[in-house]
């Protein structure tokens, strides 16, 4: 069954540590996307890519970096941990067209930056 | 930039009985699509739009592209049809990335 997969589901980290967040896709779809949600925003776009070996920054980059390695991986790294970065983060992939979408989204990950 | 203002921000409803949600575009929007965060927190796919309505048991959706606009219908509310309910719209210009509403929190009373 094609699937998003997010881990950690939930992590913890430290003032100025660095975390990394995965995502694994099995939909074989070109783009991936991060997005973070907060209470009263919808999901904000951070980054998001092409396909292996492309990222692009989306709407609220900075403090993130992204990495395509493969058609299937894409991660979300915070070099620099601020507790402003406490949120929930959604992976997904998808392609979408003039007649339909294919986007799935992963199960999220409830960072906490303390 | 482009913007997606979705309403009400909190719906409570009775069993039984309906409403609707809005999402109001800035500009014009290529597609929409509704999504509803689920007890695991899982973001499931309601309906896609490109244009006119779909519906699907007792949700029905509606996207208006010139008139920058989509609703949509809760009929015969249920108290597992509570949570979060997400509009998002896929810009005119660029490639089809979505742009999210706020979401609305939908409680479903006995």
């Amino acid at each position: 069954e094609a699937a998003v997969t997010q881990s950690p589901r939930n992590k913890v980290a430290v003032t100025g540590g660095k975390v990394t967040l995965s995502c694994n896709q099995t939909n074989n779809h070109n783009n991936m996307y991060w997005y973070r949600q907060d209470t009263g925003h919808g999901l904000r776009l951070i980054h998001y890519s092409y396909g292996a070996g492309s990222t692009e920054k989306g709407d609220i980059p900075d403090g993130y970096k992204a990495s395509r390695p493969s058609q299937e991986n894409f991660s979300l790294i915070l070099e620099l941990a601020t507790p402003s970065q406490t949120s929930v983060y959604f992976c997904a992939s998808g392609d979408a067209g003039p007649a339909n979408s294919d986007y799935t989204f992963g199960s999220g990950t409830r960072l906490l930056v303390i | 930039g482009d913007q997606v203002e979705q309403s009400p921000s909190a719906l409570s409803l009775h069993e039984g009985t309906g409403s609707a949600l809005r999402c109001n575009f800035t500009t014009t929007m290529r597609a929409v699509q509704w999504f509803r965060k689920n007890s695991r927190g899982s973001l499931i796919n309601l309906f896609y739009l490109a244009s006119g309505t779909k519906e699907n048991g007792r949700l029905k959706s509606a996207f208006d592209s010139k008139e920058r606009y989509s609703t949509l219908h809760i009929r015969d509310a249920q108290l597992e049809d509570s949570g979060t309910y997400f509009c998002a719209a896929y810009s005119s210009s660029g490639s089809w990335q979505l742009i999210f509403g706020s979401g609305t929190q939908l409680t479903v009373m006995p």
